[in-house]
C-alpha cells in the first residue's frame, strides 16, 4: 500500500523558513517523480514543484521559484521541500504526491498546514 | 499558463441522478487532462487521466471524455459517497495547472 506521510509544518513569520518532509513506503520510490501540491480556501489547489526520479530535474510555479527548494533523498524514500522567505499567501495546506506519467498525481499525503503569520 | 474554467460551480443532484461536469482549458491541450475528488478533510483522490483513463480502483460509474479544450466528467448514477468536489488538472504545458473545482452536492 502506497503511503506518504507528511511532516514539518507549522506556524512561522513572515520572511521565515520552513521545511517540509514526505516519507514515502509501499512503492519503488528512487523509480518515481514526486511533487508538491497546495491548497489555499481562496485559491483552491495549486501545483508547487516536481522532480524526477534522479533529481537532476526540477520544476518550479513562478510563485514560490527562488525561494522554495525540493530535494530528495532516495536512500531515505524521502522529498523534501525548503521554503524560504515565506509570505502570508504560502499559508496553505501542502501535499505530496507520488506523479503519474510525469504530471498526474496518483497518489496524494495526508498534509501538512503551513501557517505564514506574525 | 493554460487557465482552467469548471462549471457548474455547484451541482445540486439526487442519489442515483446522473452528474456531468465540465472544464473548458483556454488553449488546447490535446488529451492531456485529470480529474480529481475531494471530500472535506481529505486529499484529493485521482479519477481520471489522460482524459478518458480511469486511475485504479475508481467505479466505471465514473467517465471521462473530450480532448484539445473542452472535456467531461460524467458520474452515471450518484452513489452517496460521491457527494463532493471534483477539479481538473492539465499536464499538457508547464505550469501544471487546476480549475477551481465543481461542487456536488445532495439536492
Amino acid at each position: 500500500e502506497v503511503q506518504l506521510l507528511e511532516s514539518g509544518g507549522g506556524l512561522v513569520q513572515p520572511g521565515g523558513s520552513l521545511r517540509l518532509s514526505c516519507a514515502a513506503s509501499g512503492f519503488t520510490f528512487s523509480t518515481y517523480v514526486m511533487s508538491w501540491v497546495r491548497q489555499t480556501p481562496g485559491k483552491g489547489l495549486e501545483w508547487v514543484s516536481t522532480i524526477n526520479d534522479g533529481g537532476d530535474k526540477i520544476f518550479y510555479s513562478d510563485s514560490v521559484k527562488g525561494r522554495f527548494t525540493i530535494s530528495r533523498d532516495n536512500s531515505k524514500n524521502t522529498v523534501y521541500l525548503q521554503m524560504n522567505s515565506l509570505r502570508a499567501e504560502d499559508t496553505a495546506v501542502y501535499y505530496c504526491a507520488k506523479n503519474l506519467q510525469w504530471s498526474y498525481f496518483d497518489y496524494w499525503g495526508q498534509g501538512a498546514l503551513v501557517t505564514v503569520s506574525s | 499558463e493554460i487557465v482552467l474554467t469548471q462549471s457548474p460551480a455547484t451541482l445540486s443532484l439526487s442519489p442515483g441522478e446522473r452528474a456531468t461536469l465540465s472544464c473548458r482549458a483556454s488553449q488546447s491541450i490535446s488529451s492531456y487532462l485529470a480529474w480529481y475528488q475531494q471530500k472535506p478533510g481529505q486529499a484529493p483522490r485521482l479519477l481520471i487521466y489522460g482524459a478518458s483513463s480511469r486511475a485504479t480502483g475508481i467505479p466505471d460509474r465514473f467517465s471521462g471524455g473530450g480532448s484539445g479544450t473542452d472535456f467531461t466528467l460524467t458520474i452515471s448514477s450518484l452513489e452517496p459517497e460521491d457527494f463532493a468536489v471534483y477539479y481538473c488538472q492539465q499536464r499538457s504545458i508547464w505550469p501544471l495547472t487546476f480549475g477551481g473545482g465543481t461542487k456536488v452536492e445532495i439536492k
